[in-house]
């Protein structure tokens, strides 16, 4: 049973634009709703956080927005950069347990 | 955030045989995780190995496969055991924060293993 939903698999961007991957998950009582980043070769990297008592938080160029009701969030990347090239992957936790639950993860790729 | 010193960084093995992987925390942390990433998938988390007391495994995988140690508050070890191919993936350790200081959760370099 896969408790955190994650769409698109995959992701063309051009430079300068938006890239928006979202993620529904399923069970109430998560709680902590993060986003990593992973390069290839590398371990994932925590990019933002998110938890439900805000709709929305915004570090640099990345946003995520939080509807609790719909129970979905999703990761909006502003300005996107070749650099930000790599595999996103949303995660949750909570109802007691500090595990983490995983996405199946979406490869942005922004071309030049 | 904490650093999270993971070795080997790859192996290829023979299958039959056992690896043990290393994970050291540069601070003392309650909580480690082990995850297996199959090459272009998403994280499934194996165990979470707590300091003074037996590991907690995930559906699907056993203590006699992937035993894991945690002497201490910065170190953990798993061990993949009498390995055939099947076990060639990407081995992760990730440390725990504190969800109520939000403190995050952050993850080694991860090991590739390959299983000949």
């Amino acid at each position: 049973q896969q408790q955190v939903k994650q769409s698109p698999q995959s992701l063309i961007v051009q430079k300068g634009g938006i890239s928006i991957i979202n993620c529904a998950y399923e069970n109430t009582a998560f709680d902590y709703f993060p986003w990593y980043q992973q390069f290839p070769g590398k371990g994932p990297a925590l990019l933002i956080a998110i938890r439900p008592d805000v709709s929305e938080k915004k570090e640099g160029r990345f946003t995520i927005s939080f509807n609790k009701s719909a129970k979905q969030f999703s990761l909006h990347i502003m300005d996107s950069q070749p650099g930000d090239s790599a595999t996103y992957f949303c995660a949750a936790s909570g109802g007691g347990s500090e595990k983490l639950v995983f996405g199946k993860g979406t490869k942005l790729t922004v071309n030049p | 955030s904490a650093v999270i010193s993971q070795k080997p960084s790859r192996d290829i093995c023979q299958r039959g045989t056992s690896l043990t992987i290393q994970c050291q925390v540069d601070s003392q942390v309650t909580m480690m995780f082990w995850y297996r990433q199959q090459p272009g998938q998403s994280l499934t988390l194996i165990a979470t190995a707590n300091q003074g007391s037996e590991a907690t495994y995930e559906s699907g995988f056993v203590i006699d496969k992937f035993p894991i140690s945690r002497p201490n508050l910065t170190f953990s070890t798993l061990t993949v055991s009498n390995m055939s191919p099947e076990d060639s993936s990407i081995y992760l350790c990730s440390a725990d924060g504190n969800r109520a200081t939000n403190t995050e959760a952050f993850f080694g370099q991860g090991t590739r293993l390959t299983v000949v």
